[in-house]
């Protein structure tokens, strides 16, 4: 089965250093999420791409959060400084829009930022 | 308001049963619905997608889908203990982005 891999699995870093996460969504696919999961916010929409292209990033702390997708096979998520705040699920999740096939998920990256 | 709303839970059935979960949208130009189920530690899978207003049946599974209410259901006809997770309402909305409900914990009891 074709599947959205997302690397790494978990992440443990101090306040203040860089995190970058990435994902590698099913080939084919032109539609890229990423979303933040907490117990207390669920699921929260970060940013999305279309064709590689940005089409919204407002749920994104712009000042410290970046995602980029420098080709069709890798999308990036990067926190820079990071806070404690941001320790969450990061989830990954692409899809093909137009067909209404819906999203399929990556496994997440458990990020705790001590 | 929310965009995408869910009644909160926790939701528990009796093993066997009917379970009913709800969801409700803002955005009147959405056009596309997914019901996404979610274990606890893991990531939301895709079970259910509608786009038509009425009924689809995949399985065990009923999504139902009334645009001019702006509702949205999933029915899971004899529910099993495996069927206990959260299950997340998702939208695609007018921006083409999809947007989540905060999600419904069931729990089949045996």
């Amino acid at each position: 089965d074709a599947r959205v891999t997302q690397t790494p699995r978990h992440k443990v870093t101090e306040m203040g250093q860089e995190v970058t996460m990435r994902c590698q969504p099913i080939l084919g696919h032109n539609t890229v999420f990423w979303y933040r999961q907490t117990m207390m916010q669920g699921l929260e929409l970060l940013a999305y791409f279309r064709n590689r292209a940005p089409l919204d990033d407002s749920g994104m702390p712009k000042d410290r959060f970046s995602a980029e997708m420098p080709d069709a096979t890798l999308a990036t998520l990067k926190i820079q400084p990071s806070e404690p705040r941001d320790s969450a699920v990061y989830f990954c999740a692409s899809g093909f829009w137009g067909i209404n096939y819906g999203y399929t998920f990556g496994s997440g990256t458990r990020l705790t930022v001590v | 308001q929310k965009e995408v709303e869910q009644n909160s839970g926790p939701l528990s059935v009796p093993e066997g049963a009917i379970a009913s979960l709800n969801c409700t949208y803002s955005d009147r130009v959405s056009q596309s619905f997914f019901w996404y189920r979610q274990y606890s530690g893991k990531s939301p899978e895709l079970i259910m997608s509608i786009y038509s207003n009425g009924d689809k049946e995949d399985g065990r599974f009923t999504a139902q889908l009334n645009k001019a209410s702006q509702y949205v259901s999933l029915l899971i006809r004899d529910s099993q203990p495996s069927d206990s997770a959260t299950y997340l309402c998702a939208v695609d909305g007018s921006a083409r982005q999809l947007t989540f409900g905060s999600g419904t914990q069931l729990t089949v009891l045996p």
